[in-house]
């Protein structure tokens, strides 16, 4: 059974950079499966980040005008989520999620990220 | 970006009954390769959202049969058959044909 966990430093300050980890389990990252970045605030909903294919293709929300990359190491079996110059808009659980061609069917349980000084 | 947009936003149903919620699409979810990427997705509280449904009708593995889809090009539906008390929460749809992958806005399902 495939499992994805996030994981994350806790409280981020204005203006820093927030990082993400999803560790994968029950299968390899390698498979033939895009690898997805949602976050949901109150305000604004579930909004998608964006994504990475284990080739290293990556797919972004223009909404956040290049501040996000999303990477991916093989030999962890896990992908990484970065997003820059955060301010409290950015504040919202963040998960991780893998995206086949049954849609978004397996996701992780969600971690909370604070923007606050 | 294209604008899905859910009602009623939200629906108190008795046990038991029928809902429906619906999920109008701003643009036309048909992909170049023919199939309609749009999903429904269910969060209860505390919880991640889990896939029901994906392009449009097809249930995903272990979805109750009493969950269902439909719809095309603009206009989806997901329908709950006989609702029961483990289905309270919000629905989402959303569509995967073009990016930015979107959300609807969520319809709460509660019990009278």
């Amino acid at each position: 059974q495939v499992q994805l966990q996030e994981s994350g430093p806790g409280p981020v300050k204005p203006s820093g950079t927030l990082s993400l980890i999803c560790d994968v389990s029950g299968e390899s990252i390698s498979s033939s499966h895009w690898w997805n970045w949602v976050r949901q605030t109150p305000g604004k909903g579930l909004e998608w980040i964006g994504e990475i294919y284990i080739s290293g293709s990556t797919n972004y929300n223009p909404s956040l005008s290049g501040r996000v990359t999303i990477s991916v190491d093989k030999s962890k079996n896990q992908f990484s989520l970065r997003l820059t110059s955060v301010t409290s808009a950015d504040t919202a659980v963040y998960y991780c999620a893998r995206f086949t061609e049954t849609g978004m069917d397996v996701w992780g349980q969600g971690t909370t990220v604070t923007v606050s000084s | 970006e294209i604008v899905l947009t859910q009602t009623p936003p939200s629906s108190p149903v008795t046990l038991g009954q029928p809902a429906s919620i619906s999920c109008r699409s701003s643009q036309n979810l048909v992909h170049n390769n023919g199939y309609t990427y749009l999903s429904w997705l269910h969060q209860r509280p505390g919880q991640p959202p889990r896939l029901l449904i994906y392009k449009v009708f097809n249930r995903f593995s272990g979805v109750p049969d009493r969950f269902s889809g439909s719809g095309a090009r603009t206009e989806f539906t997901l329908k709950i058959s006989r609702v029961e008390a483990e289905d309270v929460g919000v629905y989402y749809c959303m569509q995967t044909t073009q990016f930015p992958y979107t959300f609807g806005q969520g319809t709460k399902l509660e019990i009278k």
